[in-house]
């Protein structure tokens, strides 16, 4: 089945330790998303990718980068995970641009920082 | 910037009965899309409903139906004869419409409901 993966579904790093969290989509979507839900709050958009095209939200910490290599993959980089990066990450995909295209979601990764 | 307000952390009722889950939202855009997500125990966001704010008629998905009052801002959601397999995080969230050549702008998502479904 077609979906959007991200692996590991739970990772653990240390303060102040790089971390990598991946996304991988079957879907041939070209929008793809990154949000963070912390614990009892909202899902919050961190960055976007239209085909190759990166867009990154004005309150996005500069501790988070991401990178897309190809249509299939997207990845979050944390330089310097802060205790206040522990959060569910989540990767979600979408065909086209525009609000009458639906998001797909990946399950995924909980972060936690030690 | 567009604001999403779910103001029920939590409800609870038993299974076949209905239940209505509310949201409000603040935006100056005319032209959005409102969306309800279910985040299922350790499963992936899916899509329940969406409404075009262009649209009068309230959107229905089988068992699940909207009351979208533009005017006041407001977009419940009203699940009839509710199952186990409603029990969920469910998340209100909305989307301005973006036209080639514009950006591709995320969801801003309320804080979420958790309905939990009582056999």
């Amino acid at each position: 089945d077609a979906m959007v993966i991200q692996n590991p579904r739970y990772q653990v790093t240390q303060f102040g330790k790089p971390v990598t969290l991946s996304c991988s989509q079957t879907l041939n979507h070209n929008v793809m998303y990154w949000y963070q839900q912390k614990s009892s709050q909202a899902p919050k958009l961190l960055f976007h990718y239209y085909d190759k095209d990166f867009n990154n939200e004005a309150d996005t910490p500069d501790n988070f980068q991401s990178r897309r290599p190809n249509t299939s993959f997207c990845f979050l980089d944390i330089r310097s995970p802060g205790l206040g990066d522990a959060a569910m990450y989540l990767c979600a995909t979408s065909p086209r641009r525009g609000a009458h295209n639906e998001q797909f979601f990946g399950p995924g990764t909980r972060l936690t920082v030690l | 910037a567009q604001t999403v307000t779910q103001s029920q952390p939590e409800m609870s009722v038993q299974e076949a009965e209905t239940v209505t889950l509310s949201c409000t939202y603040d935006t100056s855009e005319s032209n959005y899309y409102l969306f309800w997500y279910k985040q299922p125990p350790s499963r992936q966001m899916i899509l329940v409903i969406r409404q075009e704010a262009y649209k009068q008629q309230n959107a229905t998905e089988n068992r699940f139906s909207v009351n979208f009052q533009k005017a006041a801002k407001s977009f419940s959601l009203k699940i009839s004869d509710s199952q186990l397999g409603d029990t969920a995080m469910y998340f209100c969230a909305f989307m301005k419409q973006t036209y080639s050549g514009g950006g591709a702008d995320g969801l801003t998502f309320g804080k979420g409901t958790h309905l939990i479904i009582q056999p």
